[in-house]
C-alpha cells in the first residue's frame, strides 16, 4: 500500500538554527498537508498546500514557516530561527483530493530543539 | 467553546465490551467527519469516514447528527489491540479548506 514518507525520522537541532523537514506524499494525491504535535497534546493543523501554493493555513504557521514542493515528489516544511517550544512531532499528509477527503499521514518527524 | 470537543476518558473496558465515543462540533458549516486511531507517539490512521447516514465498519460504527452537531464512534467486541487514542476529525470550509483534531479520547482494553 502507498505511504506518505518522512525523514529525518528525529532532527535535533540548536535553538536559532533552521531546519527543513522533508517528505514524499503518496503519488497520485493532489493535496498536501503539515500538522505539529507537541508532546501530550492535541495534533494541530498548520499549513495545507495544492497545485503550487498554500490553500489554507492556521494561526501557527507565521513568518517562520514555510513550505515548498521543490520538484515533483518531496514537499518540505521549512522553521527559520527555531525556538525551544517548535520541539514536536511533525506530520506530513496528503489526500487524493482536498474538499475534506481522508488524509493519510506520515510516520512523522521528531523535532528536538535545544 | 473548544471547536472540536472529546471525553479524554480514559475509557478502561474488558475485552469483548461495547465501548462508546462522543464528539461535538462548534462550527455548524463543518463539511466532512473522520476517526482516526492514534498508537502512542505514533502517526494517526484513519479509522472510518463518518457520513450522515452512518456507517458500519466491521466492529464500528459511526454515526453524526448535524442537528445537534455530534459525532460518534461505537465499538463492539472489543479487542486488546484496540486500545489507542481515538481522535474526532472535523473538517471547516472555511475559503480553503482547515482540518480540526479533538483531543481525543483514550481507550484501555484489558484481558
Amino acid at each position: 500500500e502507498p505511504e506518505v514518507t518522512q525523514t529525518p525520522s528525529h532532527q535535533v537541532t540548536q535553538m536559532g538554527q533552521e531546519v527543513i523537514l522533508r517528505c514524499v506524499p503518496i503519488s497520485n494525491h493532489l493535496y498536501f498537508y503539515w500538522y505539529r504535535q507537541i508532546l501530550g497534546q492535541k495534533v494541530e493543523f498548520l499549513v495545507s498546500f495544492y497545485n503550487n501554493e498554500i490553500s489554507e493555513k492556521s494561526e501557527i504557521f507565521d513568518d517562520q514557516f514555510s513550505v515548498e514542493r521543490p520538484d515533483g515528489s518531496n514537499f518540505t516544511l521549512k522553521i527559520r530561527s527555531t525556538k525551544l517550544e517548535d520541539s514536536a512531532m511533525y506530520f506530513c499528509a496528503s489526500s487524493p483530493q482536498g474538499r475534506g477527503q481522508p488524509q493519510h499521514f506520515g510516520d512523522g518527524t521528531r523535532l528536538s530543539i535545544l | 467553546r473548544k471547536e472540536v470537543e472529546q471525553d479524554p476518558g480514559p475509557f478502561n473496558v474488558p475485552e469483548g465490551a461495547t465501548v462508546a465515543f462522543n464528539c461535538t462540533y462548534s462550527n455548524s458549516a463543518s463539511q466532512s467527519f473522520f476517526w482516526y486511531r492514534q498508537d502512542c507517539r505514533k502517526e494517526p490512521k484513519l479509522l472510518m469516514s463518518v457520513y450522515s447516514s452512518g456507517n458500519e465498519d466491521g466492529r464500528f460504527t459511526a454515526q453524526l447528527n448535524r442537528a445537534s452537531q455530534y459525532i460518534s464512534l461505537l465499538i463492539r467486541d472489543s479487542k486488546l489491540s484496540d486500545s489507542a487514542t481515538y481522535l474526532c476529525v472535523v473538517t471547516e470550509n472555511t475559503g480553503g479548506f482547515k482540518t480540526i483534531f479533538g483531543a481525543g479520547t483514550r481507550l484501555f482494553v484489558k484481558a
